[in-house]
């Protein structure tokens, strides 16, 4: 089984509707991260957890919350999605520290 | 803000050549750089992890070095092959802020031909 480990991998869905990524990981790290990969322009950094207790907004957080409702899970909530936020979606890990970093396999969202 | 350029943005070379790619970032202040690998829609697979304090890492055919002070990372890929083929990304981790979240370059698209 993959250490971090995202669901869904691919999901279509349409304008104004709420979605939910979830990512979670097995390496017993404290530290996850969210991601956007857009064509042409890398990743972007959505949010970020230290530990349960502490979450924090990354570069592009507007229009998107999360939850860190363990150790091992993280997710990623579009509240009210538009086409915009079509894009492949990552989940990382890393230990205190800012070791090395762990990614998922990705979620592609599709907003139509 | 940490900017990483990867150059060049994209690379077709024949099998069997050694390949160099580059990397560059502005700010010297880093924690570690790491080089990844994406296949078309997939994950991100890590290749190598440099500390700050170290000048190279290698793993197979692959060799990676930092120059921290001018801000410069090269990837190294000794006898390439087909299965090469990916784009590579490099990332740096900044000294502070951010919870040490990477700052990513665009990538280098690589093709190797048979």
């Amino acid at each position: 089984d993959a250490d971090v480990t995202q669901t869904p991998r691919n999901r279509i869905t349409k304008t104004g509707k709420r979605i939910m990524l979830e990512c979670s990981q097995t390496k017993g790290h404290d530290r996850m991260y969210w991601y956007r990969q857009d064509p042409g322009l890398g990743l972007q950094l959505i949010y970020y957890s230290f530990d349960v207790k502490d979450i924090n907004k990354g570069e592009i957080s507007d229009g998107y919350s999360v939850s860190r409702q363990a150790q091992a899970k993280f997710s990623l909530s579009l509240e009210s999605a538009i086409p915009n936020q079509t894009a492949l979606y990552f989940c990382a890990t890393s230990e205190a520290g800012g070791t090395e970093a762990f990614f998922g396999q990705g979620t592609r969202l599709t907003v139509v | 803000k940490q900017e990483v350029t990867q150059i060049p943005a994209a690379l077709s070379v024949p099998e069997g050549e050694n390949l160099v790619l580059n990397c560059s970032f502005t700010d010297s202040a880093i924690y570690n750089l790491q080089w990844f690998r994406q296949d078309p829609g997939k994950g991100l697979t890590s290749l190598l992890l440099i500390q700050s304090s170290q000048r190279e890492q290698t793993s197979g055919r692959l060799n990676a070095s930092l120059d921290k002070s001018s801000g410069r990372s090269t990837l190294y890929i000794a006898a390439s092959q087909p299965g090469d083929s990916a784009t590579y990304l490099c990332a740096v981790r900044p000294d502070s802020n951010s919870g040490y979240a990477l700052n990513f370059g665009k990538g280098t698209s690589l093709l190797v031909t048979p």
